[in-house]
């Protein structure tokens, strides 16, 4: 009965590298969140993907960022070229239909988080 | 555009007293609204939620209210216990179902 995963849980990178962040939702959920948490503030929305489909990427910088939720494995968040502000905590969801539709209550189910540091 | 704001950055209580943490939206299409709360190097937690349509929702020592006219909901905790203590981050789900909006959080502290 796991939850969503994340990994890796912590990852440090110099400027101008790749970030790939890995995320698999919870069994049975066919829908992915994407949220950033910048220190010291709130969680905010990046993207949200069905399986082999951007739903909604309007949280997304338009440059460098990148999410895939292929029919098979994880879902992945890329960042290219990272840059010191991208250093975050990176935050997956899933629920089994879009929010809201899931259940009464519209929950979203959260992983633990990935903490990029960029140097 | 902030959309959810959480005014209060922090709040302190004694433990077995009342916490209340307030939230205030702009968006009147928001279908529900949800309060999660987070524990450090942790991911957020849902806690408890309530339809736009309702005014009050309880659980336990939780309970949320709605006011729709002020655009102001509140999550009341009673008693406060200091295991409580945690970000409390208050959501927005828009009435697509698609995407929740959080606030920056509020910090609660519960002393024994």
């Amino acid at each position: 009965n796991a939850g969503v995963m994340q990994n890796p849980r912590h990852l440090v990178r110099r400027r101008g590298q790749e970030a790939r962040l890995r995320c698999s939702p919870m069994k049975g959920h066919s829908h992915v969140y994407w949220y950033r948490q910048l220190p010291e503030e709130g969680l905010k929305f990046m993207v949200y993907l069905q399986k082999e489909n951007i739903i909604d990427e309007s949280g997304m910088p338009k440059e460098r960022f990148s999410a895939e939720f292929p029919k098979e494995g994880p879902s992945i968040l890329r960042i290219q070229q990272v840059v010191r502000g991208d250093s975050a905590a990176y935050f997956c969801a899933s629920s089994p239909l879009p929010s809201g539709r899931a259940s009464t209550t519209g929950e979203l189910f959260f992983g633990e988080g990935s903490r990029l540091t960029v140097l | 555009d902030q959309q959810v704001k959480q005014n209060s950055p922090s709040l302190s209580v004694q433990e077995g007293r009342i916490s209340i943490l307030n939230c205030d939206y702009t968006n009147s299409m928001f279908d529900y609204f949800l309060w999660y709360k987070k524990y450090p190097a942790e991911g957020p937690t849902f806690l408890i939620s309530i339809s736009s349509i309702k005014d009050k929702n309880e659980d336990g020592r939780f309970t949320v209210f709605l006011n729709k006219s002020a655009k102001h909901l509140s999550l009341h905790i009673v008693p406060s216990q200091p295991g409580d203590s945690a970000v409390y981050f208050c959501a927005g789900l828009n009435n697509a179902g698609n995407m929740l909006t959080f606030g920056g959080g509020t910090r609660l502290m519960v002393k024994p």
